[in-house]
């Protein structure tokens, strides 16, 4: 059984602080590392895939960087804001395998 | 362009019933997978099909099935309806494996 962890499961934070979730994944033949941001009411949305160990992608405040070989994988949210509240949740899969989610951890920013 | 799109965005069943939901991909993708959405459960996966073909299941009884047709638009298919299959079923599509998904708004389902 591939299980994907996440932690923390939730999270409440300040406006401005700066914040990192942790994704955990089995490291044996890696695909792929997708993460998603899920707001309420909303569908999933992708905020990065990456496949190559080391990788470090960016996209304004938040940034994620991959370990393939020990199987993490940490997403930084730099001075959150309120509409950064969201769900984030990891997904692995291995090549020609299923997309397999993490439980998610659910951040919350107060104003 | 337009997004994945899913119908009906909201359906009420009761036990014993069947039921089919329909995903239409953003155009280009091929790429069509399923996912159930429980609390407490997480986004567990259901099936994946690409060019009509299903490339990968999940651990979910034969009640539920899926097909994928030569448009790309995808139905899933519950046969037999337990109080345990409310839940949000959402559609991805991509362009291919281990690529990104894009994600519908959801069919929720209440069995009653």
């Amino acid at each position: 059984i591939l299980n994907v962890e996440q932690s923390p499961q939730s999270l409440h934070v300040q406006e401005g602080d700066s914040t990192n979730f942790t994704c955990s994944f089995p490291s044996s033949n890696f695909y792929a590392l997708h993460w998603y941001r899920w707001e309420t009411a909303k569908s999933p949305e992708a905020l990065f895939v990456m496949t190559l160990n080391g990788d470090e992608k960016k996209k304004g405040r938040i940034s994620a960087t991959l370990n393939t070989k020990e199987g993490y994988s940490y997403l930084y949210i730099k001075g959150s804001q309120p509409e950064d509240s969201a769900t984030y949740l990891c997904a692995f899969t291995r090549q020609g395998g299923k997309l397999i989610f993490g439980q998610g951890t659910e951040l919350s920013v107060k104003p | 362009k337009a997004g994945v799109t899913q119908t009906p965005r909201y359906l009420i069943k009761t036990r014993g019933q069947q039921v089919t939901l329909s995903c239409s991909p953003i155009s280009g993708h091929r790429s069509v997978s399923w996912y159930q959405q429980t609390p407490g459960q997480g986004l567990q996966f259901l099936f994946e099909y690409f060019s009509e073909t299903q490339r990968n299941k999940g651990n979910f009884p034969g009640r539920f099935s899926g097909r994928q047709f030569s448009n790309s638009r995808s139905e899933m298919n519950v046969s037999t309806l337990e109080l345990g299959d409310s839940a949000l079923y959402l559609c991805a599509s991509s362009f291919g494996q281990g690529m990104i998904q894009y994600f519908g708004a959801g069919t929720r389902l209440s069995v009653l």
